[in-house]
């Protein structure tokens, strides 16, 4: 079945550090591809996705491009802060089910130093 | 827009007892997701509805838990009788089918504790 595989944390980082988290999927048709944002206490927000190979998503400054000859996702941000400390997952929607759900990955714990 | 609404925001209460966990979705989205959320085994998708009907609840872990979605604005996730390792976050989401566009927004989940 379809799957989605994301790097293990904690990631721990300095302010103004570059931001990897590596993501790499599973999948029978043609997903589409999220990374949904959990800060503490609340329930998760999307923060970026793309619909099909090539696309990039980008918001609040995180990047990540749909790469279907590596089926990969990686979340990238050229400079994080304090405020991006949170839990990040990686999903995808099989968007030929007439009725999809939503795969998460495990999540991965970022915390940046001041 | 007030989002999804769960509730109780937390829940305590005692191995055996019936837990019933409640979400409101957002008016005017047809799909609705519970999932769980531990430690050890990451967000697991227990069940969800489409149109007020359940499609897959492949994900809910035993007889002991079961979900209702009477009507388009409501639905309840009960846990009978509940045991310590039913301990977790339980969120609610939900979501207007748009193909490609599909997004989930999420309610603030009910921190559950079974003593």
């Amino acid at each position: 079945g379809d799957s989605v595989t994301q790097m293990e944390g904690p990631v721990t980082l300095s302010e103004e550090a570059f931001l990897t988290i590596n993501c790499t999927y599973t999948a029978t048709g043609y997903p589409s591809l999220f990374w949904y944002v959990q800060y503490p206490g609340e329930g998760l927000q999307l923060l970026l996705k793309a619909t099909k190979a090539d696309d990039k998503g980008s918001n609040k400054g995180f990047e990540a491009t749909y790469r279907k000859e590596t089926t990969s996702f990686h979340l990238e941000k050229g400079s994080v802060q304090v405020s991006d400390s949170a839990v990040y997952f990686c999903a995808l929607s099989d968007q030929y089910s007439s009725a999809s759900k939503i795969i998460f990955g495990s999540g991965t714990r970022l915390s940046i130093r001041p | 827009d007030a989002g999804v609404i769960q509730s109780p925001r937390h829940e305590v209460t005692e191995m055996g007892q019936e837990v019933t966990l409640r979400c409101k979705p957002i008016s005017g989205h047809n799909s609705l997701f519970w999932y769980r959320q531990t430690m050890m085994r990451g967000l697991e998708l227990l069940i969800y509805f489409n149109n007020n009907v359940p499609i897959d609840d492949s994900g809910m872990p035993e007889d002991r838990f079961s979900a209702k979605m009477p009507n388009a604005s409501f639905s309840t996730l009960k846990i009978q009788p509940s045991e310590p390792r039913d301990s977790a976050v339980y969120f609610c989401a939900s979501s207007l089918l748009l193909g490609t566009n599909e997004k989930l927004f999420f309610g603030s989940g009910t921190q559950l504790s079974v003593l």
